[in-house]
């Protein structure tokens, strides 16, 4: 397992299309969490995931947003109907439950990086 | 509720100079403390952690951090500054032990740290 893997690594898109990212997290990691950030900003909290349940929704996130972990493995993010304050860096992160070395650190993604033109 | 401040959002320091960048944090419950670097175009990589053991933490590449409850900081050095230093680094905080399951993490807005030759 070589980490938390995102994809697409970059889109563009035009304002008002869907678009999906996806992010493989690491195979043991029960927690998945996804965040967006924007240039000079610090990383915003979206949502999270514990195993397949999502247990926390940000406030930011309108309805044109969903996201889901079917299963408990993989993780999509949906925005439908993009508008270009959508526009920013989207990064996903998993960890394992507490234990251990695991205790309160995230490995995240590269992140997918969303242009809305 | 949880926040955290960052002092500077840029630094500039010489090669083989101290580097210090600031942190302080505001929580409700006993926290974990954490110090995460961006280099450009990547996702945020874990340089160390405080999660209510030794004050001192030490991280990978000769960063280290102490927790210090009374001035509520948290603040990263490093003895010698390098080249490949030279990035974005974000302090975040998390509810401790206390806080349950979820580790959402809460971010400061970055310094950005750049090394002279």
């Amino acid at each position: 397992d070589t980490g938390v893997s995102q994809n697409p690594r970059h889109k563009i898109t035009k304002r008002g299309q869907n678009v999906t990212f996806r992010c493989d997290p690491i195979s043991e990691h029960n927690r998945l969490y996804w965040y967006r950030q924007t240039l000079g900003q610090g990383p915003e909290f979206l949502t999270y995931f514990q195993n397949e349940a999502q247990l926390e929704k940000s406030r930011l996130l309108s309805d044109r947003f969903s996201a889901e972990r079917p299963k408990g493995s993989f993780s999509t993010l949906e925005i439908q109907r993009t508008e270009q304050g959508d526009s920013a860096m989207y990064l996903c992160a998993s960890s394992p439950l507490d234990s251990g070395q695991g205790l309160g650190g995230y490995t995240f993604g590269s992140g997918t990086r969303l242009t809305v033109v | 509720a949880q926040s955290v401040t960052q002092l500077g959002s840029h630094v500039s320091v010489s090669e083989g100079a101290l580097v210090l960048l600031r942190c302080n944090y505001s929580s409700s419950v006993p926290p974990y403390l954490f110090w995460y670097v961006q280099y450009p175009n990547q996702g945020l990589q874990l340089l160390l952690k405080y999660t209510s053991a030794a004050t001192l933490v030490k991280g990978i590449n000769g960063f280290e951090a102490e927790f210090k409850k009374s001035e509520t900081s948290f603040h990263l050095t490093k003895p010698s500054a390098h080249m490949s230093d030279a990035a974005e680094y974000f302090c975040a905080v998390s509810g401790g032990a206390r806080a349950g399951n979820n580790r959402k993490l809460i971010w400061g807005l970055g310094t950005s740290l750049a090394v002279n030759p």
